[in-house]
């Protein structure tokens, strides 16, 4: 089975650090995905990882324990634009295919 | 723009009838996936399908829902006899192959309202 856990909503200030947290139980895990995603629009991908240790993207990094199931998503210099879900998801393959599990994502709010 | 394309963007429906909520890929894409993502939860996934065939529909509800990805043509989400529950976003994704961590590529969804 997939079970994957994060905070529902964050609160942070423009031009902090924010770490969103997330915790899974996933059979089959095949790497750990972040996306952002605003009200009512498309998910866009953020990131990937399926070692141990953090990527890093720009004012995004991402990183993966996979011995603990725990990945973070680190948000640096925060800007207005960053307020949006992000959401964790669990890849496994299924006939071949990148089948996501998704968490029910963490709310993020940046204020002045 | 050549990203996922769905629609229609909203469609409202009376219970009983039928939706049908239509994908395009991304060009050169041949791996689609529906998810449905209910207020307050997570993208749930529904099916995946290659061109002609499904590969995985465990996500499907056993009735009243089938999905298609015909050789010429989007890929249809067709949901018949529509009932309340049924009210939700549909998403739509994409990727140009099956390798483990080929990100999908999701597009704007389709907003079912049941009256």
């Amino acid at each position: 089975g997939q079970n994957i856990d994060q905070p529902t909503e964050m609160t942070a200030t423009e031009g902090a650090i924010v770490q969103i947290n997330c915790t899974y139980q996933t059979s089959g895990f095949n790497g750990l995905f972040w996306y952002q995603q605003h009200a009512g629009e498309a998910p866009t991908f953020l990131s990937y990882n399926v070692l141990d240790g953090l990527e890093e993207k720009g004012r995004f990094s991402s990183f993966l324990s996979r011995s603990k199931g725990y990945s973070y998503l680190l948000l640096k210099e925060l800007q207005m634009k960053d307020s949006a879900s992000y959401l964790c998801a669990s890849g496994g393959i299924t006939g071949g295919g990148n089948k996501l599990t998704f968490g029910t994502g963490t709310q993020l709010k940046v204020e002045l | 723009n050549a990203g996922v394309m769905q629609n229609p963007r909203h469609l409202v429906r009376r219970r009983g009838q039928e939706a049908r909520l239509r994908c395009s890929p991304m060009k050169g894409h041949s791996h689609v996936y529906w998810y449905r993502q209910l207020p307050e939860e997570g993208l749930k996934f529904m099916v995946y399908l290659q061109k002609e065939n499904i590969i995985d529909e465990s996500g499907m509800p056993k009735e009243r829902f089938s999905a298609e990805f015909p050789k010429e043509g989007p890929s249809i989400l067709r949901i018949q006899q529509v009932v309340r529950g049924d009210s939700a976003a549909y998403f739509c994704a994409s990727s140009p192959s099956r390798d483990m961590g080929s990100p999908l590529h999701f597009g704007n969804g389709t907003r079912l309202t049941v009256t």
